[in-house]
């Protein structure tokens, strides 16, 4: 199975900052037929299901704000967050879906305001 | 609108199966390219993926758990079934349904989930 690996575990950022988070894979899961990497980032707040923030690694989902953006690919992964906001403050996730079963999930980042 | 909503019992016995029922709409599983998956989430935990089954019945499951779920569908009644068995308290967690679609590849709309409890 693809193991997912987030880094920080957490991260505390001043208001207006920007906030970085790192998700790297076990083996690649960029598929070259249709040039996509099949990862996912989802931001969950306490209470709360995760909402899905990012497909296909860098693909912003209708509705999230242009402040959340993701880069990356074959195995390394980058969620940027820019001019961090007070309502970012969440646990984060990275998520495979390249390979069956899929599914995968990074530990969680937790992010704080400094 | 795309909603999904967890069903099943709050507290469950060491040893017995679990039975959970997502119930959704604005979507139909017969759709091509359509999934639901379940997800389980311990208390200050990360997610776990534990089973998911596509428009054409395919069915999926973590390797781990393999053996004891088991994932159905009614499309009829638009609603997936997940049965676990011979629950542990190491089990106990928030239960999520989720959907899939060939647009995000990805768990684009999410349950409220379901607190399930495993203790005598």
């Amino acid at each position: 199975d693809i193991v997912m690996t987030q880094s920080p575990d957490s991260l505390a950022v001043s208001l207006g900052e920007r906030a970085t988070i790192n998700c790297k894979s076990s083996q690649s899961i960029f598929f070259s037929l249709n040039d996509k990497n099949y990862l996912a980032w989802y931001q969950q707040k306490p209470g709360q299901p995760p909402k899905l923030l990012i497909y296909w690694a860098s693909t912003r989902e209708s509705g999230v704000p242009d402040r959340f953006s993701g880069s990356g690919s074959g195995t390394d992964f980058t969620l940027t967050i820019d001019s961090l906001q007070a309502e970012d403050v969440a646990v984060y996730f990275c998520q495979h879906y390249y390979s069956t079963p899929p599914g995968t999930f990074g530990q969680g980042t937790k992010l704080e305001i400094k | 609108q795309v909603t999904l909503r967890e069903s099943g019992p709050a507290l469950v016995e060491p040893t017995q199966t679990l039975t959970l029922t997502c119930t959704f709409s604005g979507f139909s599983l017969t759709t091509s390219g359509m999934c639901v998956s379940w997800i389980r989430q311990p208390p200050g935990k990360a997610l776990e993926w534990l089973a998911l089954i596509d428009w054409d019945d395919e069915q999926y499951y973590t390797t781990s758990l393999e053996t004891r779920l088991t994932i159905s569908k009614d499309t009829s009644k638009n609603q997936v079934v997940l049965t676990m068995t011979n629950m542990d308290p190491v089990d106990t967690a928030t239960y999520f349904c989720a959907r899939t679609s060939t647009v995000t590849g990805a768990l684009d709309y999410w349950g409220q989930g379901t607190l399930v409890t495993v203790s005598s």
